[in-house]
């Protein structure tokens, strides 16, 4: 399977600790793209890479967030201190320059 | 905000077609139409783009008037695994961020 790949799938936390999730894009991809999705409502866009440099972040992206795509290749996004309301499904979608988004099957965070 | 919107619901039942409308009033000259397909627990997944008039793929078509202020998916003959949540979104082109709204949850019954 050449798709995206996030990993874990599932984790679960308690409040103010550090969680960190990986993604895999596909490999010729240049661009890489995280959003967050909470329950009944579409995802929600949280930053941008193409290749190695973060392009653009968004306001939800509080200073406890961050990403990073070392080499233009996997990217991490690591949330510091979680709170409940971090708790949601973490999308990663990867794409070539003027193609569709492809996106991986997502982390699911709960926060206890 | 999402630039679109769409209807929060809608049933069908095995083998009818669907057609999913969205309106987007304030759509820019440089505004692509796209349409995904999201399943629980899964990422949404591309289904078909479209800037004007008619396009069609092996899965939809999108059916879009010359003003270009609504847009229509049409799937043939749904099955039960086309129930799912399809999400309509304007954007340049381009494929910077993508802003979603809520999504129209299509329920399909034997």
């Amino acid at each position: 399977d050449t798709g995206v790949s996030q990993n874990p799938r599932h984790k679960i936390t308690k409040r103010g600790q550090n969680v960190t999730f990986r993604c895999d894009p596909i490999s010729e991809h240049n661009r890489l793209y995280w959003y967050r999705q909470t329950l009944g409502q579409g995802p929600e866009f949280l930053t941008y890479f193409q290749n190695e440099a973060q392009l653009e972040k968004s306001r939800l992206l509080s200073d406890r967030f961050s990403a990073e795509r070392p080499k233009g290749s996997f990217s991490t996004l690591e949330i510091q201190r979680t709170e409940q309301g971090d708790s949601a499904m973490y999308l990663c979608a990867s794409s070539s320059q003027g193609d569709e988004q492809y996106f991986g099957p997502g982390t699911r965070l709960t926060v206890t | 905000l999402a630039k679109t919107t769409q209807p929060i619901s809608m049933d069908s039942y095995e083998g009818q077609e669907v057609n999913i409308t969205c309106s987007h009033n304030n759509i820019a000259t440089n505004d692509y139409i796209t349409w995904y397909q999201q399943f629980p627990s899964q990422g949404p997944r591309f289904i078909i783009q479209g800037y004007k008039t008619k396009v069609t793929n092996e899965v939809a078509s999108l059916f879009i008037p010359a003003d270009r202020k609504s847009s229509t998916l049409s799937l043939p003959r749904v099955s039960l695994s086309d129930t799912a949540v399809y999400y309509c979104l304007v954007e340049d082109g381009g494929y910077n961020k993508l802003i979603f709204g809520a999504g129209t949850r299509l329920a399909v019954h034997p």
